[in-house]
């Protein structure tokens, strides 16, 4: 059973507006989300994290938003730019001591 | 010089061979882990160790398994690769003691192919 979901495989944005990545989880122990970045032929590389004590949290362009009630958190990229264009993986851990699960991911594509 | 190190890059092997995937850290974190990525389904853990003496199961552990020769140094194993093994391996680290606590430093990868 996937316990980190992220339902969208890709995701086409025009350079310069905002992208929304938004990933859903089941497990009510999980209180630590990441968003991780892949660029091909590279490892993925840590982007921004939130705990559950917050529901936002802010580095830059980037966002990260989340809804415990809902299970939900999302990543916000303002503005859009080409370098943005990977893949984006959402983690989750039930605490700082815990295993890292991830999402399949979404791949963002910017357009010009 | 990485700080999370993968060898071999590339691998191809048969069917029934035995392989071993190295990875070797120079960030002085205490834990280490292996995932594998496969096209549609993301990044699964197979094992990770907090310490040298620690060893945990991950999500998809069967067909493998791992040796935590020192703190720096974590080794998969595929006793006898079978060919939905081909995947893309990464090593991650993170530290328990850091600022960073919860944050996985990922190697570059190593692709294997069973043929």
């Amino acid at each position: 059973d996937q316990q980190v979901k992220q339902n969208s495989p890709s995701l086409s944005v025009q350079e310069g507006r905002i992208s929304i990545l938004n990933c859903d989880y089941t497990n009510s122990m999980f209180d630590y989300f990441l968003w991780y970045k892949k660029y091909p032929a590279e490892g993925p590389t840590f982007l921004i994290s939130i705990s559950s004590i917050k529901d936002k949290n802010e580095d830059g362009r980037f966002t990260v938003f989340l809804n415990k009630s809902a299970k939900h958190l999302s990543l916000h990229i303002v503005p859009s730019q080409p370098g943005d264009s990977a893949v984006y993986f959402c983690a989750a851990s039930a605490g700082r001591d815990d295993k890292i699960i991830f999402g399949k991911g979404t791949r963002l594509h910017i357009l010009p | 010089d990485a700080d999370v190190t993968q060898t071999p890059r590339n691998r191809i092997t048969k069917t029934g061979k035995r392989i071993m995937l190295e990875c070797s850290q120079t960030k002085g974190h205490d834990r280490m882990y292996w995932y594998r990525q496969d096209p549609g389904l993301g990044l699964r853990l197979i094992y990770y160790s907090f310490d040298v003496k620690d060893i945990n199961k991950g999500e998809i552990s069967d067909g493998y398994s791992v040796s935590r020769q020192a703190q720096a140094k974590f080794s998969l194993s595929l006793e006898s690769a079978i060919p939905n093994q081909t995947a893309l391996y990464f090593c991650a680290t993170s530290d328990s003691q850091g600022l960073d606590t919860g944050e996985l430093f990922f190697g570059e990868g190593s692709r294997l192919t069973v043929l």
